[in-house]
Order: C-alpha cells, then sequence, then structure tokens
C-alpha cells in the first residue's frame, strides 16, 4: 500500500542527546514536509523540501536539522539545542505540480517525542 | 492578524443536525484551499479541497468557498458522534510553495 512511514511511534531523548525521526513515503511526492504539534494547538512547520538535495526552513527551525539525500526520505533530527523538544511530530508529503496551485498534504503517522 | 483563523472552539452540535464551521484567511491571493479531520492523538486526515468559488460537495460534507471575503466553511450534514474531532483548515497563500494551517476548531456532536 501506498503511504507515508514515520518512525518509531514513540521515542524519549536524554539532555544533551541527538535524536533522529525518520520518514519515508512511497507516493512518488516531490515535496515533503515537518510539523510539530503541542497539545491543543495547530501544526507548525519546521522544515520543507520540494527537491531531492534541497530544503527550506520553516517557522520554528531553530534546533532541528533535516536532509533530502532521496525522494523517499526526509529525515528531522532534533538536536540537543532544542530546549523544548516534547512534542507530536508529523511528516507529510504532496505532489508539487510547479503551477501554483499546492496540492494537499498526505500526513504519517506522527511520533510522540519526550525527555526523559 | 493571524494568516488562517478558526474559533477554537468547542463547537457542541445535536446528533443529526448541521455541523457549521468556518475559517477566514489573510492572502487575498491564495489559491488552494483544504480541510482535515484530526481525531485526538491522530494526525490529521483529508476530508476536502476546493479550488473555486462556490460550494463542493462529497457525502455528507460540503465545502465552501468565497475568495472576495476571504472565507471557507465546513458544512456536516447528519452529524454523528464519529465527527466529533478537531477540524483544522489549510490554506496555500498566493507567494508560498507551503500550506498555512489554522489552529482547527474542536467540534463534539452531543447523542
Amino acid at each position: 500500500d501506498g503511504g507515508i512511514t514515520q518512525s518509531p511511534k514513540y521515542l524519549f531523548r536524554k539532555e544533551g542527546q541527538n535524536v533522529t525521526l525518520s520518514c519515508e513515503q512511497n507516493l512518488n511526492h516531490d515535496a515533503m514536509y515537518w510539523y510539530r504539534q503541542d497539545p491543543g494547538q495547530g501544526l507548525r512547520l519546521i522544515y520543507y523540501s520540494q527537491i531531492v538535495n534541497d530544503f527550506q526552513k520553516g517557522d520554528i527551525a531553530e534546533g532541528y536539522s533535516v536532509s533530502r539525500e532521496k525522494k523517499e526520505s526526509f529525515p528531522l533530527t532534533v538536536t540537543s539545542a532544542q530546549k523544548n523538544p516534547t512534542a507530536f511530530y508529523l511528516c507529510a508529503s504532496s505532489i508539487d505540480n510547479g503551477q501554483g496551485r499546492n496540492q494537499p498534504q498526505h500526513f504519517g503517522d506522527g511520533t510522540r517525542l519526550s525527555i526523559l | 492578524q493571524k494568516e488562517v483563523e478558526q474559533n477554537s472552539g468547542p463547537l457542541s452540535v445535536p446528533e443529526g443536525a448541521i455541523a457549521s464551521l468556518n475559517c477566514t484567511y489573510s492572502d487575498r491571493g491564495s489559491q488552494s484551499f483544504f480541510w482535515y479531520r484530526q481525531y485526538s492523538g491522530k494526525s490529521p486526515e483529508l476530508i476536502m479541497s476546493i479550488y473555486s468559488n462556490g460550494d463542493k460537495e462529497d457525502g455528507r460534507f460540503t465545502a465552501q468557498l468565497n475568495k472576495a471575503s476571504q472565507y471557507v466553511s465546513l458544512l456536516i450534514r447528519d452529524s454523528q458522534p464519529s465527527d466529533s474531532a478537531t477540524y483544522l483548515c489549510a490554506v496555500n497563500p498566493s507567494s508560498a510553495s507551503k500550506i498555512i494551517f489554522g489552529s482547527g476548531t474542536r467540534l463534539s456532536i452531543r447523542p
């Protein structure tokens, strides 16, 4: 089945530790996105990528890093510089038809990150 | 002013009634509009996309777009308890290749 797979479902981070969240899609989508959601809040964009080997900062990129070496994969690293990482992290992807009309984004099941 | 605004709710609607969810946006040149449903603890799932002024119907759901008033709404007919969720409005501004999400409206369908 086509879809977006995020792993792990739950992740715990120790102080001073970097952790990496995985996001893989087999939808052949060009664009991929990472969002953070805090309890009772909306989605905030961390990073996005429209093409392999290129990505852009979103609204809250500080303390996070990404890579896009393959079309199917867009891992997110939460670094020790991110002082309040506890949140629900959502990866999404979409077709990017480059014609000024965005196609909808489709989401993975998310990863819950907590501090130990 | 927020780019995409929604009333946070909760909006309480009796079972079988019509639920009306509203969203306003600030960028007049926005072209693409989406409604997502998010159950507690789950990821958002797409319900509707709408690109042109007017109504678009899909089953019990109707999206309404009025670009002149910068307003998009979602109507849910014959509301069911399973419709209880947070509904996110999302808009693609004219100058961006990303989608801006509203903070969501929490809908509760009471039996």
